[in-house]
C-alpha cells in the first residue's frame, strides 16, 4: 500500500519567516495530494491540494509543489503568522479500480510560529 | 461545520468493554473513512467504505469492525477495549466522483478507556 513520509515532525519559525514541509510517497499511482491543517482539539481541514497533472499551485501565502518523478511534494507558507501555528498533514490519494480509494496521511508536522 | 457528524463527542468506558462510534457523512457523499489519532500522533487509516461496501483496509485491529448502512451512515465498533485504544477517532467523507476528491472530517469522537 501507499506510504507517506513527512518531515520535519516539528518546525519552529519566527513570525514573518517562511516554513517548508516536505513529504514523499511510495505509490506512483497516487494522483491527488491534499494538505490538511489541524488546530489543537479540532478536526483536520483542507488548506490546499494538488493533482498529479500540476507541478505547482498557490493560494495567497501558501503554495504546494509536486515532483512526480521524485515522488515528493512540499508545502510552502510565506510570511508566517502566529495563527499558522498548528499541525499540518500531507496526504496521498490512490484511486483503485471499482471506485475504492485510500487517503494515506503523513505523520504530521507541528508548526510553531513565534511572535 | 464540515457537514460530517460524529456521535458521541466524548466516550469514557472501562477496559474489556465494547463501544460503537457513529458517523453521518455529508449529504451525497458515498465514501466514508475512519481514522485513529492517538495523543500527539498522526492520523492512522483504519478502513474505508464506498456505497455500503468495504473498499480499503488499513491497520485496523481484529477487535475493531465497521460497516456502512444503506442510508450511508457508518459505525465503528471497538470491542475488548484496552487502555491503548484511547484516542480521537475521526470519520471523513468524500463524494469521490470525477475530479471531486476532497475529504471532509467530522469533529471526532474522543474515546477514553480507563
Amino acid at each position: 500500500g501507499e506510504n507517506v513520509e513527512q518531515h520535519p515532525s516539528t518546525l519552529s519559525v519566527q513570525e514573518g519567516d517562511s516554513a517548508v514541509i516536505k513529504c514523499t510517497y511510495s505509490d506512483s499511482a497516487s494522483n491527488y495530494f491534499p494538505w490538511y491543517k489541524q488546530e489543537l482539539g479540532k478536526r483536520p481541514q483542507l488548506i490546499i491540494d494538488i493533482r498529479s497533472n500540476v507541478g505547482e499551485k498557490k493560494d495567497q501565502r501558501i503554495a504546494v509543489t509536486l515532483n512526480k518523478t521524485a515522488k515528493h511534494f512540499s508545502l510552502h507558507i510565506t510570511e508566517t503568522q502566529p495563527e499558522d501555528s498548528a499541525v499540518y498533514f500531507c496526504a496521498a490519494y490512490v484511486v483503485f479500480r471499482n471506485a475504492g480509494n485510500m487517503l494515506t496521511f503523513g505523520g504530521g508536522t507541528r508548526l510553531m510560529v513565534k511572535p | 461545520d464540515s457537514g460530517v457528524t460524529q456521535t458521541p463527542k466524548h466516550l469514557i468506558t472501562a477496559t474489556g468493554q465494547r463501544v460503537t462510534l457513529r458517523c453521518s457523512p455529508r449529504s451525497g457523499d458515498l465514501s466514508v473513512y475512519w481514522y485513529q489519532q492517538s495523543l500527539d500522533q498522526g492520523l492512522q487509516f483504519l478502513i474505508q467504505y464506498y456505497n455500503g461496501e468495504e473498499r480499503a483496509k488499513g491497520n485496523i485491529l481484529e477487535r475493531f469492525s465497521a460497516q456502512q448502512f444503506p442510508d450511508l451512515h457508518s459505525e465503528l465498533n471497538l470491542s475488548s477495549l484496552e487502555l491503548g485504544d484511547s484516542a480521537l477517532y475521526f470519520c471523513a467523507s468524500s463524494v469521490h466522483r470525477g475530479a471531486d476528491l476532497e475529504a471532509f472530517f467530522g469533529q471526532g469522537t474522543r474515546l477514553t478507556v480507563v
